[in-house]
């Protein structure tokens, strides 16, 4: 386990659903990230937060909502998505970067399939 | 893009045998980190490297950096049949407190290691 926890593990919701992804980190971490997961395609950085605050929207659709209460816990709000949304969605945590960079750790990904 | 590429995009070796695989990328780089991810599961961190380090060792694995290349290479060693899995590099990239550890992967290697 990395300390990251994820939840649910698996989702299936229709196009006019209303879900929320929820991930929980235990390490002590002040960045927060989620990123999907398609095949074939390279892992895309969709959000980051640090010390709650949002610092990166990588030109996501609304019809994703990116919520950070604080510095542990994450969650990824989901409305009128799109089949085309059906992915794997990591969460990570790592320490606040001063600009280096530090490894990030993942909880264990939502699979989401949206019908 | 400035996103790390590996390569091979597969690779199928026997037990026993060294593995090793390639990224490539375009822009300078604070470091370098190479994780691995089971089927549908979250990453691992495995290594670290800096812009300045040209090696690092962490048990079966090496990690080489060629900034002059903008490649990096990992090493495992004495393969196992466990090291099934994909293993992507993801780079950092900013100056200064702006680029918030945000990492871009690359579209990953997928190593098979038969028994």
């Amino acid at each position: 386990e990395t300390g990251v926890t994820q939840t649910p593990r698996h989702l299936v919701m229709g196009m006019t659903n209303k879900k929320s992804l929820k991930c929980e980190q235990h390490l002590g971490h002040n960045a927060m990230y989620w990123y999907k997961q398609s095949a074939k395609k390279p892992l895309e950085l969709m959000f980051v937060y640090n010390f709650k605050e949002q610092t990166e929207n990588n030109s996501v659709p609304s019809r994703f909502s990116p919520e950070c209460p604080n510095s542990s816990h994450l969650f990824l709000h989901l409305h009128t998505l799109q089949p085309e949304d059906s992915a794997l969605y990591l969460c990570a945590s790592s320490q606040v970067s001063g600009g280096e960079g530090y490894e990030q750790y993942f909880g264990p990904g939502t699979r989401l399939t949206v019908t | 893009s400035q996103q790390g590429e590996e390569d091979p995009q597969a690779l199928s070796i026997q037990e026993g045998e060294n593995a090793t695989m390639n990224c490539s990328y375009k822009t300078s780089i604070n470091n370098l980190q190479w994780y691995r991810q089971n089927s549908g599961r979250g990453l691992v961190h495995l290594i670290l490297i800096r812009s300045n380090e040209r090696e690092k060792h962490s048990g079966r694995l090496r990690v080489t950096l060629d900034t002059s290349k903008k490649s990096s290479s990992l090493l495992i060693t004495a393969s196992r049949a466990a090291d099934t899995a994909s293993y992507f590099c993801a780079i950092t990239t900013g100056v200064g407190g702006t680029s918030y550890g945000k990492l871009t992967f690359g579209q990953g290697t997928i190593l098979t290691v038969h028994p």
